[in-house]
């Protein structure tokens, strides 16, 4: 059973263009969160999905970033026209169920950096 | 004030000491999680628990709900568990929940 799976693990991009990255959750799981790890800075929240869903996505900025969970396929979550404040390592993590009595298990992250 | 708190924040030892690191939490929660990041950057979920103590191998965490209380420990501390530790708490909103972090605790053992 594979493990959570992140992709790209390193994306460059300029000022002004598009980042996605994609999760695929574990085998069985139905739940995908979205971290954010800014340099020398803790894990922050951004977006909690179920299959084509989002429940809650108060830790996203409000502009330029969306999240999405289709009914097959990955996890995106699509950055537009990136900043430099956008660099950071973007993780997501499966459960089977919610988090509150389910371990996560989390993929080896994207690290973004924007020239 | 963050709602969850972890000390200390840096943490240097020999090889063999008996390591504990803290995690303390201002909200109710139903479960916590440690976690341990990797100087390369991984990120590994190590234990969740809701009560009392749970061990794995030279790792054993404890919890104390009515305090708000968790402690994470190493015994016999090797070289290759300098990490990020992590404390996790599931804050629920509207029956969503999500994971708030603590800051980390940086732990390095000098051979």
């Amino acid at each position: 059973n594979a493990g959570v799976m992140q992709n790209p693990r390193h994306l460059v991009r300029r000022r002004g263009q598009e980042a996605r990255l994609r999760c695929s959750p574990m085998k069985g799981h139905s739940h995908v969160y979205w971290y954010r790890q800014l340099p020398e800075e803790g894990l922050k929240f951004m977006v909690y999905l179920q299959k084509e869903n989002i429940i809650d996505e108060s830790g996203m900025p409000k502009e330029r970033f969306s999240a999405e969970f289709p009914k097959e396929g990955p996890s995106i979550l699509r950055i537009q026209q990136v900043v430099r404040g956008d660099s950071a390592a973007y993780f997501c993590a499966s459960s089977p169920q919610g988090a509150i009595y389910n371990e996560q298990f989390f993929g080896p992250g994207t690290r973004l950096t924007v020239l | 004030k963050n709602e969850v708190e972890q000390s200390p924040q840096n943490l240097t030892a020999q090889e063999g000491e008996f390591i504990t690191i803290n995690c303390s939490y201002s909200v109710g929660i139903s479960a916590l999680h440690w976690l341990q990041q990797h100087p390369g950057g991984g990120i590994v979920s190590l234990f969740m628990l809701s009560s009392g103590k749970k061990k794995h191998g030279r790792l054993i965490a404890t919890i104390n709900i009515q305090e708000k209380h968790s402690s994470l420990h190493i015994t016999a501390s090797h070289p290759r568990d300098s990490a990020v530790y992590i404390c996790a708490v599931p804050l629920t909103t509207f029956g969503n929940e999500k994971l708030t972090f603590g800051t980390g605790t940086r732990l390095t053992i000098i051979p």
